[in-house]
């Protein structure tokens, strides 16, 4: 089974700071890794993927991703956040097998402040 | 891109009633779909899998005959809360691959359930 732990319940940055989100996984098979962002009340955005090939993966908004096989890690980073990337982000994973859901990490809540 | 929608988004009923919640694909066909429950600044829990023709895949946990899930064709499979209590008000959630993609699944907007 897979499993995922994002290792920072909640990260406050300042506006214009770099941030780094981590996320570790566990699995025995190779995965597929995602980032998602939620807004207040609202369904989940996908942000980047990491399907196979490049280990650094971009994404939409700025945000980009790095894939380490060897610490089992896909932490997203953004080098200059703004006010309004301020949301929760989930990390999840899943296998290369029809049929197969997701599986989320905890979540972390990113507060961007001025 | 793909669309994925629910319906209701958000519904409000009293104790003891049913509730329906849909999940449509609108552009692609899904064979499989999922349903996940998140409660307030909680992560995604998947409570089911839904199969097109077949009975769902329940997680451990989940009631099935409180949730019933019904995947009646490629595009649309419907959640149904049976005599709905306080503690079931949550935000769920469906998604979809479309059918043979492993690599993408999309996101209904989700309904936000609130029982009296």
């Amino acid at each position: 089974a897979q499993s995922v732990t994002q290792l920072d319940s909640q990260v406050p940055v300042f506006e214009e700071a770099p941030v780094e989100l981590r996320c570790n996984y566990s699995s025995s098979v190779s995965v597929y890794l995602f980032w998602y962002v939620q807004y207040p009340n609202q369904g989940l955005q996908l942000l980047l993927k990491y399907l196979s090939g490049s280990t650094l993966v971009k994404g939409i908004n700025g945000f980009e991703a790095e894939f380490n096989k060897s610490q089992t890690s896909f932490h997203l980073r953004k080098p200059s956040v703004h006010i309004s990337d301020t949301a929760e982000y989930f990390c999840a994973v899943s296998v290369n097998q029809a049929g197969t859901a997701l599986i989320f990490g905890k979540g972390t809540t990113l507060s961007v402040s001025s | 891109g793909a669309v994925v929608s629910q319906h209701p988004s958000r519904v409000i009923c009293k104790s003891g009633t049913s509730v329906k919640i849909e999940c449509r694909s609108l552009d692609f066909q899904a064979t499989t779909m999922f349903w996940y429950r998140q409660f307030p600044k909680q992560s995604l829990m998947l409570m089911a899998t839904s199969n097109e023709g077949s009975k769902a895949t329940y997680e451990q946990g989940v009631e099935k005959d409180k949730f019933l899930i019904n995947h009646a064709s490629l595009t649309l499979s419907t959640l149904t809360v049976t005599s709905a209590h306080p503690e079931d008000s949550s935000f769920y959630i469906c998604s979809a691959p479309p059918t043979g993609r492993v690599d993408t699944q999309y996101f209904g907007p989700g309904t936000r359930l609130t029982v009296l």
